[in-house]
């Protein structure tokens, strides 16, 4: 089974504080994404990656950027957090040979005070 | 753009019953739709999908219908249990896209 994880399941931080929320996948998948989820506005997309090394932005891509370094971890960075950042925060990779079915991991919840 | 919206944010529904969630779809160019569950404190995991050649598509107590005419589908979940009370999203893709536009959701409850 695929399996994505991400680093934290509940986090707090302060206005202005850096914030690093990590993903990492198992299946060697070249497509990995970072999405937000808020009460009736369902998934917007702020970043994905196609491959090792290469991203392009989503919908909701400012106040955020990305690094992707190795294939099976992709990182998303806030660099100066902010209360409208307070979301859940959901990492997804996608393997494009095999199907268009995206496996996600289980969520970060972040609060920005 | 794309724009993909679930028509109810919560549905109600007995233990038993059948259940019927839809989804609209604004891109005529959409060839692929997914339908998501996502249980509380999890993220969304795959259920069923279809692709714009086919109308319908069966699993296992699931159907998907697709009605490309007026740009609709439908998740029909048959006997529902407790189990099934999640949050359903669809998702498409607009043809050649690398990127599938979610739906905002609708929030099944199941009551035993």
């Amino acid at each position: 089974d695929v399996k994505v994880t991400q680093s934290s399941r509940y986090l707090v931080k302060r206005t202005g504080e850096k914030v690093f929320l990590e993903c990492v996948q198992d299946m060697d998948h070249e497509n990995m994404f970072w999405y937000r989820q808020d009460p009736g506005l369902g998934l917007r997309l702020i970043y994905f990656s196609y491959d090792v090394k290469m991203k392009e932005k989503g919908d909701i891509p400012e106040g955020y950027s990305v690094s992707r370094e190795k294939k099976e971890r992709f990182s998303l960075i806030l660099e100066s957090a902010s209360t409208n950042q307070t979301s859940m925060y959901l990492c997804a990779s996608r393997d494009p040979g095999q199907s268009y079915e995206q496996y996600f991991g289980p969520g970060t919840r972040l609060t920005v005070t | 753009g794309e724009s993909v919206g679930l028509h109810l944010p919560t549905l109600s529904v007995q233990e038993g019953d059948n259940s019927i969630i839809n989804c609209a779809y604004s891109n005529s160019a959409s060839d692929y739709f997914i339908w998501y569950k996502q249980e509380s404190g999890k993220g969304p995991q795959f259920i069923i999908d279809i692709r714009s050649n086919m109308d319908k598509r069966q699993g296992q107590r699931v159907t998907v219908l697709l009605n490309k005419t007026v740009k609709h589908l439908s998740l029909q979940i048959a006997a529902t249990q407790p189990g099934d009370s999640a949050v359903y999203f669809c998702a498409s893709r607009a043809g050649g896209s690398y990127i599938p536009t979610f739906g905002r959701g609708t929030s099944l409850i199941v009551h035993p």
